[in-house]
């Protein structure tokens, strides 16, 4: 079993839907909780950054956090097909050095 | 946001040529970078740690000797794939660690023939 599971998708949704995309993870030690944004031949874009149960908002994404559970999502609202791109949610503990766990990744696409 | 570019963006190679990738945080210094190799629709793969001024820490399966990093700067580092092979055909991503978490290039694609 991988420590970070995510659905590869693809997701393929409308222009303006609202995206969910999530992430579950095994290791009760990671405490810090990412989400890369990855275009075809680019390089991951850091979207969001949270260590803490709850949400985060940053304009049009939410990212939530539930530890208890071992779940995290990130919601697109007003999804745009400038936002196809693959997803990927990543992870560390507290004292990894930044080590990094990734999920596999989901690949979204919205359709005009 | 922090910036951190690569270079070359594409690379194509002949078998058994070395091929060098840069790796430079472009406003911030990072004493760690990181390197990772990314296959089609694949997730990134953590190839080695490099850390300024020593030697870089391979993951397991890494050939230290056929992937040569070095970090002399606290903004550069370099990836060196010795006698390439059309096997080492790969997307190579870079990312600078900073407190909160990495910063990840632009990615090099390399196409050995």
């Amino acid at each position: 079993q991988k420590e970070v599971e995510q659905d590869p998708g693809p997701l393929s949704v409308p222009e303006g839907a609202i995206v969910s995309l999530n992430c579950t993870y095994s290791n009760s030690a990671f405490q810090y909780f990412m989400w890369y944004r990855q275009y075809s031949r680019k390089g991951p874009e850091l979207l969001m950054y949270t260590y803490s149960s709850g949400n985060k908002e940053d304009g049009r994404f939410t990212a939530q956090v539930d530890k208890s559970s071992k779940y995290i999502s990130l919601f697109i609202r007003d999804s745009q097909p400038s936002d196809s791109a693959t997803y990927l949610c990543a992870m560390r503990e507290s004292n990894a050095g930044n080590m990094l766990t990734f999920g596999g990744g989901t690949r979204l696409m919205v359709k005009p | 946001g922090a910036v951190v570019s690569q270079h070359p963006s594409w690379v194509i190679c002949k078998s058994g040529t070395s091929v060098k990738i840069e790796c430079r945080s472009l406003d911030f210094q990072a004493t760690t970078m990181f390197w990772y190799r990314q296959f089609p629709k694949q997730s990134l793969m953590l190839m080695a740690t490099s850390n300024e001024g020593s030697k870089a820490t391979y993951e397991q399966g890494v050939e230290k000797d056929k992937f040569l990093i070095n970090h002399a700067s606290l903004t550069l580092s370099t990836l060196t794939v010795t006698s390439a092979h059309p096997e080492d055909s790969s997307f190579y991503i870079c990312s600078a660690n900073l407190p909160d978490t990495q910063y990840f290039g632009p990615g090099t694609r390399l196409t050995v023939l």
